[in-house]
């Protein structure tokens, strides 16, 4: 079946330094969605990703989808304590027949130390 | 506009009893997602609905699990004798249709089996 590998687990940072989380499928994919989830909150979506070889930016994120379309990352660049959370990414696979079956990751959770 | 809406917010419950959830999607949505979040942890898929129909069961952990949608709109998720395990936050989620869309999630239910 599906899966999504997330990595890494955790990731603590300094005000000002980048992050980066990368999501790995074992199959290709249609798409790839990524939300964000505060502490105490529920996700959130950011964006999704369709072409292969793909990159979107949202101000200080940057979004990529691999050009074999089984990889993603999303980038942070000088993070900021209002960027702490749990980043998830969620898999729609190729060719399915369960197209609303998202696979998500098992996120990424970001801290920022001010 | 309004979100998603879920009800009730917290329940604690005995073991061996049933609960039912709630989830009112956003007006116009046409499918309805549910998961499992245990703390710390990343998204189980449980079922999804497009329209009242449900093509995919197949993340329902057992048969104690089982789940339904009326009209097109509000989804009930039943849970028989409930088992410690079963302790998770339990989010739904809305989209305008199942393929390749933005899905918004509802504040989520959580829920405590003593």
């Amino acid at each position: 079946g599906q899966q999504v590998m997330q990595i890494p687990q955790y990731q603590h940072v300094q005000e000002g330094e980048d992050f980066t989380t990368y999501c790995n499928s074992s199959t290709t994919l249609s798409n790839i969605q990524w939300y964000k989830q505060r502490p105490g909150g529920h996700p959130v979506f950011l964006i999704q990703l369709v072409k292969s070889g793909e990159v979107k930016k949202q101000k200080r994120l940057t979004f990529q989808f691999g050009e074999a379309k089984k990889n993603s990352s999303l980038h942070i660049t000088a993070t900021q304590t209002t960027d702490v959370g749990t980043y998830f990414c969620a898999a729609n696979p190729a060719g399915g027949t369960s197209y609303g079956k998202l696979t998500f990751g098992q996120g990424t959770i970001l801290t920022v130390h001010p | 506009g309004a979100g998603v809406s879920q009800s009730p917010s917290n329940k604690v419950t005995e073991k061996g009893k049933d609960v039912e959830l709630r989830c009112d999607p956003i007006s116009g949505h046409t499918a309805l997602y549910w998961y499992r979040q245990s703390l710390g942890q990343g998204l189980e898929f449980l079922i999804y609905f497009q329209g009242n129909s449900a093509p995919d069961k197949s993340g329902l952990p057992s048969d104690r699990f089982s789940a339904e949608r009326t009209g097109g709109s509000v989804s009930t998720l039943t849970i028989q004798r409930t088992q410690q395990e079963d302790s998770a936050v339990y989010l739904c989620a809305s989209s305008l249709g199942v393929q390749g869309n933005e899905q918004y999630f509802g504040p989520g239910t959580r829920l405590t089996v003593t």
